[in-house]
């Protein structure tokens, strides 16, 4: 497995344009988490995923972003209108059954510039 | 809200053992201890995690305290390349919360 794969690795953007961040899990992990970090903030977590449903978005910032999974090998964050604040490298992981161990495989990370 | 408390930062030679201490004092009894590091610019990556009995894997040994109310993560013989933040966390049935971690530097 090439494991979780991000997309795009870096991206530089202006305010209030839309940005869509993407992510393939591991296959057969039931689970998908988005993290996000930053300098001053660390790595928080956003949402997360089991079985392509939302269980718990207390973490996104606010309405502006937004996140799908459409089937097991596909999930999106969405950012419109993204802000310069919204600069961070946003992390997909992926996990088998993480309430049995919490071990997450993460991607590479998508860099994001708002300028 | 982490949960742990770690050092900022530790040098280590390369060569010798890395021992990077993490205080967990109210952990609940179903919460294990996990242990990830992230290599510059990279995702994490996870390491090894324990209840209550030592562990030990290809990568490293962790030590849990009798009382569980802290831990160590033992890096047996430390290379450049275990340059990382290493990062502590506490889990049961939750997704997993970062703190700062503390910045390993291991020094040629």
């Amino acid at each position: 497995d090439a494991g979780v794969i991000q997309s795009p690795r870096h991206e530089v953007t202006e305010m209030g344009q839309e940005v869509t961040l993407r992510c393939k899990p591991i296959s057969g992990h039931d689970y998908l988490f988005w993290y996000r970090q930053t300098m001053m903030r660390g790595l928080e977590l956003l949402i997360y995923f089991n079985n392509n449903v939302p269980i718990d978005d207390s973490g996104m910032p606010e309405d502006r972003f937004s996140a799908k999974m459409p089937n097991a090998s596909f999930s999106t964050l969405k950012i419109q209108p993204s802000e310069p604040r919204d600069s961070a490298v946003y992390f997909c992981a992926s996990s088998f059954d993480f309430r049995r161990a919490n071990v997450l495989t993460f991607g590479a990370g998508s860099r994001l510039t708002v300028l | 809200d982490a949960k742990t408390t770690q050092p900022p930062s530790m040098d280590c030679a390369e060569g010798r053992a890395a021992n990077l201490p993490c205080n967990h004092s109210t952990i609940s009894g179903n919460e294990y201890v996990y242990w990830y590091r992230q290599i510059h610019s990279q995702g994490p990556q996870y390491i090894i995690h324990g209840l209550k009995n030592n562990e030990t894997n290809e990568m490293a040994s962790l030590i849990i305290t009798e009382d569980r109310k802290s831990s160590t993560l033992i890096l047996p013989h430390a290379t450049l390349r275990d340059t990382a933040v290493y990062y502590c966390s506490l889990s049961g049935n939750t997704p997993l919360v970062f703190g700062k971690g503390t910045r390993l530097s291991v020094i040629a």
